[in-house]
This record gives C-alpha cells, sequence and structure tokens, in this order.
C-alpha cells in the first residue's frame, strides 16, 4: 500500500502568517492528491483536488503543487478561519489512504 | 444543495454487526458514487469502500472481508454493514459523495458524521 506521511504534525502561526503543509507518498501518485480542511467536530471539506485544482467557493489564498511523490498545500495569508487541521490523500490507488494530519494553531 | 445524513445505532457489542445509513437528498444516488469513511484516533481517516453509480462494490482489503456497502434507490439510500466488530471499529463514520471531475476522484459532499462505540 502507498503511504502518506504528512508534516509538520502541527504548526503554530498568526494571522496573516504564510503556511505551508508537506505532504510526501511513499511511491509515486502522480497528481491523485487531494486536500480536506477539518475543524473540530466537523467533516473534512474539500479545498484542492489533482494537486492544484481549487474546490469551488474555497478562497484562493488556498494553493497546491508538486508531482510525483511531493506535494505542498500553502495557506498564502492565514486568516482565522483557518485554523483547523488538514489532511492529504492519495486517489492514485487502493486503499485511497490519507494522511495523518496537520494541526494548524493560533501562535 | 445536497445534503447527507448518517443514522443507525450509537452503540454496538463486540462481536456482532454495526449497520449504518446515510440518506441523499438534492442528488440522485444513481448519478455518483457513493463512500463510507471512517476516522478514529488511533487510525485517522479511512476509507472503508464505495458503491459505484452502476451498483458495483470496491472496499478497502483490510476490510473486505468484513464490509458490505448496498444502495436502495427508491429511497435514495446506501448503507454499510461492517461485521464481527472490535474495539479497533469504534470510530466516527461519514458517508460520502466521491466525484469525478476532470480525471481525478475527490470527496465533495460528506455527512455530518455518527459516532459508533463497539462495547465489550
Amino acid at each position: 500500500d502507498i503511504q502518506m506521511t504528512q508534516s509538520p504534525p502541527s504548526l503554530s502561526a498568526s494571522v496573516g502568517d504564510r503556511v505551508t503543509i508537506t505532504c510526501r507518498a511513499s511511491q509515486t501518485i502522480r497528481s491523485y492528491i487531494n486536500w480536506y480542511q477539518q475543524k473540530p467536530g466537523k467533516a473534512p471539506k474539500l479545498l484542492i483536488y489533482g494537486v492544484s485544482s481549487l474546490q469551488s467557493g474555497v478562497p484562493s489564498r488556498f494553493s497546491g503543487s508538486g508531482s510525483g511523490t511531493d506535494f505542498t498545500l500553502t495557506i498564502a495569508s492565514l486568516q482565522p478561519e483557518d485554523f483547523a487541521t488538514y489532511y492529504c490523500q492519495q486517489t492514485y490507488s487502493a486503499p485511497w489512504p490519507f494522511g495523518q494530519g496537520t494541526k494548524v494553531e493560533i501562535k | 444543495q445536497v445534503q447527507l445524513q448518517e443514522s443507525g445505532p450509537g452503540l454496538v457489542k463486540a462481536s456482532e454487526t454495526l449497520s449504518l445509513t446515510c440518506t441523499v437528498s438534492g442528488d440522485s444516488i444513481s448519478s455518483y458514487d457513493w463512500s463510507w469513511i471512517r476516522q478514529s484516533p488511533g487510525k485517522g481517516l479511512e476509507c472503508i469502500g464505495y458503491i459505484d453509480d452502476s451498483g458495483s462494490t470496491h472496499y478497502n482489503p483490510s476490510l473486505e472481508s468484513r464490509v458490505t456497502i448496498s444502495a436502495d434507490t427508491s429511497k435514495n439510500q446506501f448503507s454499510l454493514r461492517l461485521s464481527s466488530v472490535t474495539a479497533a471499529d469504534t470510530a466516527v463514520y461519514y458517508c460520502a459523495r466521491r466525484r469525478y471531475t476532470s480525471g481525478f476522484y475527490f470527496f465533495d459532499y460528506w455527512g455530518q458524521g455518527s459516532l459508533v462505540t463497539v462495547s465489550s
């Protein structure tokens, strides 16, 4: 199975900061990666699919990049509503695993 | 607006079968794939499987021997059955729509989640 490793597990940042979260696949997943945001007690929310395609309604401060095995989610200017946990997910092959998450906390 | 709602018992005894139903509104389940995903503190988010728009099922190999996903198009619902449960199956269970666009699959609509606890 392909493993997805996210880093860092958590980070502290201030409003207005640029934040970068990394996801590494144990083997190539081409461009088959999605990113989700989850707030406490809520279901995950799709942010980005296919490396860099922004889901409808998602602010443009969110962006994704990468290919093969190394991928990045970037929040250009962190807003108060962005404090949450972020997950990557590969859809290249079953069982379509998620990363372990990166919790973005207020500094 | 597509909405999904999980329903079913919140407590299941060990060795018995967990059963959940997802009721979909705002969309026909015949038009997309529909998935079950669970989240536990120990294993994080885990895809259980999905039923596609032709009615074929696809399961996580680690759960395949215990999982059945089915759909009732007349009620616009799909269901999950997980047999022989143990404490490791305690989790929040989500239903979600699996969508295909521009060559990529993703989960774009989710239910609110249903906590299922397995008791001994």
